[in-house]
């Protein structure tokens, strides 16, 4: 167990549609990451944030966006889905950059 | 801008022979590394990392890697493979003082009995 909390484990929704995944870090993390998991694109990073703030931004998409709450859970919000955004999402946390990241178990994502 | 390079997608290999996963980085300034296991339909655990010291990292399982420098590479090795270790190994980098780490495209290890 990582510590890391990911709800919820699997998520079917339709095209057009908007969700939220949550993840709650380890204990004492300041940083929290996303990233997507897909059979052709393999591990993307989408974007991090430390301590509520942006801090940097991978390949996500307009449709997509994060936030991170003062207790420092974060969600990731993905609107107008369509049936490419079916994948694995993870959550991971750290300390602090540069410190290793703990991943969170996933939420699988399926676009019908 | 960094990228990490796994040179092979698949590992087939014989329960109890060694095994070599290969990783290469580009950055051109100094870099942490760290390798990564993702069983089947779970999240990913961190094996080991190098972050300064010793070239040589051990790790947890009996796999270790080596930090070569002039060859920007970190090879994970692991002398006797089990059944066990069947699994997806992702190779990852972050650049000192960056935020986000980079991750390859995976290996895939089979270990055959």
């Amino acid at each position: 167990d990582s510590g890391v909390t990911q709800t919820p484990k699997h998520l079917i929704t339709a095209t057009g549609q908007r969700v939220t995944l949550r993840c709650s870090p380890r204990s004492g993390d300041l940083s929290v990451y996303w990233y997507q998991q897909s059979l052709d694109q393999g591990l993307q990073f989408l974007i991090q944030y430390y301590n509520g703030e942006e801090r940097a931004k991978g390949n996500i998409l307009e449709r997509f966006s994060a936030q991170q709450f003062p207790d420092l859970h974060s969600e990731l919000n993905l609107s107008s889905l369509e049936l490419g955004d079916s994948a694995l999402y993870f959550c991971a946390s750290s300390l602090d950059r540069n410190t290793e990241a703990f991943f969170g178990q996933g939420t699988r994502l399926t676009v019908v | 801008a960094q990228s990490v390079t796994q040179l092979d997608s698949q590992v087939p290999v014989f329960e109890e022979a060694p095994v070599e996963l290969r990783c290469n980085y580009s950055s051109s300034v100094s870099v942490y590394l760290f390798w990564y296991v993702q069983y089947p339909n779970q999240g990913l655990q961190l094996l080991l990392k190098y972050l300064s010291g010793s070239t040589l990292v051990k790790g947890i399982n009996g796999f270790e890697a080596e930090f070569n420098k002039s060859q920007t590479s970190f090879h994970l090795r692991k002398p006797s493979v089990h059944i066990s270790d069947t699994a997806e190994y992702f190779c990852a980098v972050t650049q000192t003082g960056a935020n986000n780490l980079f991750f390859g495209t995976g290996t895939r290890l089979t270990v055959i009995p």
